[in-house]
């Protein structure tokens, strides 16, 4: 079956320190592979997207890109902010199998210390 | 503005009571989704919509009941069977791969 495994935190940093959180997937169709952002008390939010293979997403500083010979979808950015302090979920969405709800990863708390 | 509200954001219960929570979305989104986040757990799906008069289990769907009888709305009913109800419930809408949230409604049980 379908599902997503994250890199488990919490991740602190100091503010300009670079960011990876790791995501990995599996699927048994043609997956669609996102980056949600949750900050506190509030929904979700879409950072970032990618549909295929060797796309890569990217919003505000944030980047993506999709492998499929890795089968990840690992964020990044280069510079964090205070600002970016929440919680990032990765997801997928199979398209081969008909489903039409996204699988989410457990989410990862960034906390980023000036 | 478009978007997806809920309500409310918090709502207390007592044990043995049904409680019913609001989503509405003016998106014309055709589907809708009802999720549950627990802490340090990802979103588990509970029911979801693909068009009017029509939804479909999730993967928790014990102990809790949806209609869809307008485009626009999909409440949530949390019944008494549901035995551990206290969580943050999140309601999204899409169109096409991108889902879309509200802002969450957070139940608690006393």
């Amino acid at each position: 079956g379908d599902s997503v495994t994250q890199m488990e935190g919490p991740v602190t940093l100091s503010e300009e320190a670079f960011l990876t959180i790791n995501c990995t997937y599996t699927a048994t169709g043609y997956p669609s592979l996102f980056w949600y952002v949750q900050y506190p008390g509030e929904g979700l939010q879409l950072l970032l997207k990618a549909t295929k293979a060797d796309d890569k997403g990217s919003n505000k500083g944030f980047e993506a890109t999709y492998r499929k010979e890795t089968t990840s979808f690992h964020l990044e950015k280069g510079s964090v902010q205070v600002s970016d302090s929440a919680v990032y979920f990765c997801a997928l969405r199979d398209w081969g199998t008909g489903a039409n709800n996204l699988f989410f990863g457990t989410g990862t708390r960034l906390t980023v210390i000036p | 503005d478009g978007g997806i509200t809920q309500s409310p954001k918090y709502l207390f219960r007592k044990e043995g009571q049904n409680v019913t929570l609001s989503c509405e979305q003016n998106l014309n989104h055709d589907a809708m989704y009802w999720y549950r986040q627990d802490p340090g757990q990802g979103l588990r799906l509970i029911y979801y919509s693909q068009i009017v008069n029509d939804f479909q289990k999730g993967d928790i769907a014990e102990g809790y009941s949806v209609s869809r009888e307008k485009k626009e709305s999909f409440p949530l009913t949390v019944t008494s069977a549901q035995k551990n109800p206290t969580a943050f419930y999140l309601c999204a809408s899409s169109m096409a791969s991108e889902q879309f949230f509200g802002p969450g409604t957070r139940l608690t049980v006393l």
